[in-house]
């Protein structure tokens, strides 16, 4: 079965500061892992995506991921915040021949300060 | 091209009474899945297609039904509500097994 632990409920930075949000992930086969973003009120977006290509994924809006597979880790990063980053970002995993059902994290609520 | 749409958006029953809600899709998508999102909880996948004619149940299916009888639609339904069902529900399609999901913009349901 697979399983997604993202490391804090909420995170809190500094306009300009380095983003870093936290995701450890299980599955029994070569998974399939993905980072959506939720602005209020709204449904999740895509960020980024892992589908066993390169390990270091770029995704929108300067976002980035490394796939580390001896770590089970596919963590989220971004150099420098942006007030317009602050939203909710939910990491996800699913199996290869799974049918894409996702199995979502709890969720970061990321808040971005003056 | 409106992607993914969801009707209704808020939507209030009393415990008991049974409701679908609408799922469209057109972008010839033959995945397509729904999910609950509760607070703390991230989201859970009730029941997912591969296709139409083909469904199969996720995570939490208990209390909800599911056809696809077209490509483009899958209906969710609420057989006798309870108040646990209280939740945002999103439907999603992908074009394929690795590819990324598009959302509808969510039903908010109250069960009282």
């Amino acid at each position: 079965a697979q399983s997604v632990t993202q490391l804090g409920s909420h995170v809190s930075v500094s306009e300009g500061a380095l983003v870093l949000l936290r995701c450890n992930y299980s599955s029994s086969v070569p998974p399939y892992l993905f980072w959506y973003v939720q602005y209020p009120n709204q449904g999740l977006q895509l960020l980024l995506k892992y589908t066993s290509a390169a390990t270091l994924v770029k995704g929108i809006n300067g976002f980035e991921a490394e796939f580390k597979k001896s770590e089970t880790s596919f963590h989220l990063t971004k150099p420098s915040a942006h007030m317009s980053d602050a939203a909710e970002y939910f990491c996800a995993v699913s199996e290869t021949g799974g049918g894409n059902k996702l199995t979502f994290g709890t969720g970061t609520q990321l808040k971005v300060e003056l | 091209n409106a992607g993914v749409t969801q009707t209704p958006k808020f939507q209030v029953l009393k415990t008991g009474q049974s409701m679908t809600l609408q799922c469209a899709q057109d972008m010839n998508h033959e995945y397509m899945s729904w999910y609950r999102q509760d607070p703390g909880m991230g989201l859970r996948l009730i029941h997912y297609s591969v296709g139409a004619g083909i469904t199969d149940q996720g995570e939490v299916p208990n209390g909800y039904n599911v056809s696809r009888s077209t490509t483009e639609d899958f209906p969710l339904r609420l057989l006798s509500a309870a108040p646990s069902q209280t939740s945002v529900y999103f439907c999603a399609s992908s074009y394929s097994e690795s590819g990324a999901l598009h959302f509808g913009n969510g039903t908010r349901l109250t069960v009282t």
